[in-house]
């Protein structure tokens, strides 16, 4: 099947700072990425939808200007957290789906980040 | 605002039992239900169905879609220890393919 890779697999920060997420599918061309947010003991909760050259649509309720999502290419989107809090703390996971479809989304193995 | 639920929360059973776990939704612009698995990290995909009545089987795990009733079961057969996980339950809709995931039934396998 497909791989996608993230990188960090985790982060520890000071608050304040920001910190960047990456999301590579590496054996195929995503033009649609998804970033989510799960915290302890919940489920998994779609922050945004990032394609390929546009802008990011966000959920209701997520910041866009904190949460910021680039797509740049279509093996690559990035999503940085900005000014981060300790409430920020979550495992973010991206997946990728492959254009024209057919397929699933393909998880990335997620990073753990956290605030202090 | 699609929902997607999933029941029960969490179940304990003994190795050899036979599980069941339900996953119900209500969504708009449907196109495919997906069950996932989930340790420590993120989820690795199950099944992918779309169609009503058609079972999908891989070894012991089992699923079937009811587009009418709007549930899917993921059977699991002669339980093991390394079966334990969170199992998620996920529709995807709408021409962005988004994922509305419910909130996972933590499944025990005891020896």
């Amino acid at each position: 099947g497909a791989v996608v890779s993230q990188h960090p697999s985790w982060v520890i920060c000071k608050s304040g700072t920001s910190v960047k997420i990456e999301c590579r599918s590496l054996d195929f061309q995503a033009t649609t990425m998804f970033w989510y947010r799960q915290f302890p003991k919940q489920s998994l909760m779609l922050m945004a939808t990032s394609n390929e050259g546009s802008k990011a649509t966000y959920e209701q309720g997520v910041e866009k200007d904190k949460f910021l999502i680039n797509h740049a290419s279509l093996t690559l989107s990035t999503l940085t957290v900005t000014s981060a809090h300790p409430e920020d703390s979550s495992f973010y996971i991206c997946s990728a789906r492959a254009p024209g479809g057919m397929d699933t989304q393909y998880f990335g193995p997620g990073t753990r980040l956290t605030v202090l | 605002e699609d929902k997607v639920v999933q029941s029960p929360l969490s179940l304990v059973v003994h190795e050899g039992d036979t599980v069941t776990l339900n996953c119900s939704y209500e969504v708009t612009n449907f196109r495919s239900l997906l069950w996932y698995k989930q340790e420590k990290k993120a989820p690795t995909f199950l099944f992918m169905l779309t169609s009503s009545g058609i079972e999908k089987k891989s070894g012991r795990l089992s699923s079937i879609l009811d587009k009418k009733e709007l549930f899917s079961i993921l059977n699991i057969t002669a339980t093991q220890t390394g079966d334990s996980a969170v199992y998620l339950c996920a529709v995807e809709t709408g021409s962005n393919y988004k994922l509305t995931f419910g909130k996972g039934t933590l499944l025990t396998v005891n020896p």
